[in-house]
């Protein structure tokens, strides 16, 4: 079992449409949670931060639940700039500290 | 500042030949990482240096793959003999080390063993 799992993309949907991805992991002794976004050809770059309790940022919303050990990100109002890939990440501190990305999901945003 | 730069940004070697990628990581961060991305999958994890130290290796393909980080700053990450299957794009990122802060990427490395 891969140490973080992500939905399988893509995810093609309409302008204004809400989209949510999972991502789940298997160390029970992780720490922190991000979302990255990936646009093609291009590095990754920081979405959000998840907090334990959740977070929002805008049209975007994390969550965490430690218990099933998985995070979400839900966009509302999806723009087409929201097309891209979407990367969880986890740090596994019981491993030194290193971070462990999923394989992504691809969301498209159609007109 | 300056962000995490690596070089070069593309290159082109024959299979079997030795190549060096450098990463410069933004001052002051003591977690560097490199991670190895192929065309449409995501993103590999190679290894992790805290300091000029790598509390985890278990990344790295094959023992054809070395890094070093000397002075708390600039890695290199090595490939002898390449092989075709080598080919991807190379990206390095840094961080301040603190729980939670995150990683901050260069543009990578897109190297082509032919």
């Amino acid at each position: 079992r891969k140490e973080v799992e992500q939905d399988p993309g893509p995810f093609n949907v309409p302008e204004g449409a809400t989209v949510a991805f999972n991502c789940t992991y298997s160390n029970s002794a992780s720490q922190s949670f991000f979302w990255y976004r990936q646009d093609c050809r291009k590095e990754p770059k920081l979405l959000m931060s998840v907090y334990s309790s959740g977070n929002e940022d805008g049209r975007f919303t994390a969550q965490l639940n430690r218990a099933s050990q998985y995070i979400s990100l839900l966009i509302r109002d999806s723009k087409l700039s929201d097309s891209a890939t979407y990367l969880c990440v986890v740090s596994f501190y019981n491993q030194g500290g290193k971070l462990i990305f999923g394989q992504g999901t691809e969301l498209s945003v159609k007109p | 500042g300056a962000g995490v730069s690596q070089s070069p940004s593309n290159k082109v070697t024959e299979k079997g030949k030795d190549v060096e990628l450098r990463c410069d990581p933004i001052s002051g961060h003591t977690a560097l990482y490199w991670y190895r991305q192929s065309l449409g999958q995501g993103l590999e994890f190679l290894i992790y240096f805290q300091g000029n130290s790598a509390p985890d290796k278990s990344g790295l393909p094959s023992d054809r793959f070395s890094a070093e980080r000397t002075g708390g700053s600039v890695s290199t990450l090595t490939i002898q003999r390449t092989q075709q299957e080598d080919s991807a794009v190379y990206l390095c990122a840094s961080s301040d080390g603190v729980a939670n802060s995150p990683l901050h990427f260069g543009n990578g490395t897109r190297l082509t063993v032919t």
